[in-house]
């Protein structure tokens, strides 16, 4: 299975700041064949099911605040989210689906001050 | 507007058996790739099985041989059958949609239905 490491494990970020939590895969997620990444960003509130924020890896999802942001390739990804508010506390998870066996990161906690 | 709802889950004891389910509506089921994903308590998310749309299934390791999933297409309903439950097996689980055909992310999530499984 592709093993999904995020870090860090937990941040504090003031409000109106930028935060960055970064995804590694333990193999490229890139298919060479259509140049896609198979990586999305999900956040999840507690008591919520997770929500799709970014799919291929930079693609923003309908009614996604554009403050939030993905990027890399291959094995190395990024989430960014700029000015941050006070809702985007939350747990933020990356997930593969280059592989028929599905893999998310551990979690990245994200609390605002 | 597509809503996913999971039913079934409840206190089982170890050994036992439970089926979840998750009505769709809003588009059909049998038409996409579905999963169900679960998250143990205060813990991160866990893909858990998969059904294709040509009816292929498939599982990840740790409920291989104990999970079934399927679905009724007369029902536009998602199951998952649990055999040989453990305590590990303890977690809320969610039906998935992927947005696409083809290994693709997951766009549309149930609100889960918790699965205890304790003596």
């Amino acid at each position: 299975d592709i093993v999904m490491t995020q870090s860090p494990d937990s941040l504090t970020v003031s409000l109106g700041e930028r935060a960055t939590i970064n995804c590694k895969s333990s193999q490229s997620v890139l298919y060479s064949s259509n140049n896609k990444n198979y990586l999305a960003w999900y956040q999840q509130k507690p008591g919520q099911p997770p929500r799709l924020l970014i799919s291929w890896a930079s693609t923003r999802e309908s009614g996604v605040p554009d403050r939030f942001s993905g990027s890399g390739s291959g094995t190395d990804f990024t989430l960014t989210i700029n000015s941050l508010q006070a809702e985007d506390a939350a747990v933020y998870y990356c997930q593969q689906y280059y592989s028929s066996s599905y893999t998310f990161g551990q979690g990245t906690k994200l609390e605002i001050k | 507007e597509v809503q996913l709802v999971e039913t079934g889950g409840g206190l089982i004891q170890p050994g036992g058996s439970l089926r979840l389910s998750c009505a769709a509506s809003g588009f059909t089921v049998s038409s996409k790739y579905m999963s169900w994903v679960r998250q143990a308590p205060g813990k991160g998310l866990e893909w858990v099985s998969i059904i294709y749309s040509s009816g292929s299934t498939y599982y990840a390791d740790s409920v291989q041989g104990r999970f079934t999933i399927s679905r009724d297409n007369s029902k536009n309903t998602l199951y998952l059958q649990m055999n040989g439950l453990r305590a590990d097996d303890t977690a809320v689980y969610y039906c998935a949609r992927e947005a696409d055909l083809g290994y693709s992310h997951f766009d549309y999530w149930g609100q889960g239905t918790l699965v205890t499984v304790s003596s």
